[in-house]
């Protein structure tokens, strides 16, 4: 089993949809979750940290369910420039690396 | 601050050379991390290092490969005897404690190509 799996993509979707990605994570001692962004496997970059309670930021939300070890993100009213792959990523128990999900593509359509 | 700085950008090396790939962190940050994206896979940790210490290297090729982060210079990956499926994308980040996430100054360089040929 991945450390962490992704929704199989490409999501296709019109402006203006909303999208839900999902990921779990097998290890039950993580402790430090984030949403990364990708744009034609250029460097990723933080789209943002994922807590227990939940965050919102804009159109994005981010949870986390560690009893079930799932988290998620919701992006609404989607815009061209969400297009991009979406990186699941998690932070063992013994901190220093980030592992990732193998990513879900994002295609917003006019 | 010029943030994580890598090069080359594009490295093409034949197969059995040698491909040596440089990361410099961020002003301030004494801890790197080598991650390798291999075509139409997620990014994979490769290893971890800290100035003249490896912390981590789980990731890392049994063979081949090796890191170094000297006390002077540039953080250094390092493949020998190439082959072709060592064609991938090599990221670097670094971070300025040991508890790295974007909370953390987890910052990504923008990459080498490498192409086996």
């Amino acid at each position: 089993r991945k450390e962490v799996e992704q929704d199989p993509g490409p999501f296709n979707v019109p402006e203006g949809a909303t999208v839900a990605f999902n990921c779990t994570y097998s290890n039950s001692a993580s402790q430090s979750f984030f949403w990364y962004r990708q744009d034609c496997r250029k460097e990723p970059k933080l789209l943002m940290s994922v807590y227990s309670s939940g965050n919102e930021d804009g159109r994005f939300t981010a949870q986390l369910n560690r009893a079930s070890q799932y988290i998620s993100l919701l992006i609404r009213d989607s815009k061209l420039s969400d297009s991009a792959t979406y990186l699941c990523v998690v932070i063992p128990n013994q901190g220093g690396k980030l592992i990732f999900g193998q990513g879900t593509e994002l295609s917003v359509k006019p | 601050n010029a943030g994580v700085m890598q090069n080359p950008r594009h490295l093409v090396r034949r197969r059995g050379q040698e491909a040596r790939l440089r990361c410099s962190p961020m002003k301030g940050h004494s801890h790197v991390y080598w991650y390798r994206q291999l075509p139409e896979e997620g990014l994979k940790f490769m290893v971890y290092l800290q100035k003249e210490n490896i912390i981590d290297e789980s990731g890392m090729p049994k063979e081949r490969f090796s890191a170094e982060f000297p006390k002077e210079g540039p953080s250094i990956l390092r493949i020998q005897q190439v082959v072709r499926g060592d064609s991938a994308a090599y990221f670097c980040a670094s971070s300025y404690i040991d508890r790295p996430g974007g909370d953390y100054g987890y910052t990504f360089g923008s990459g080498t190509r490498l192409t086996v040929v």
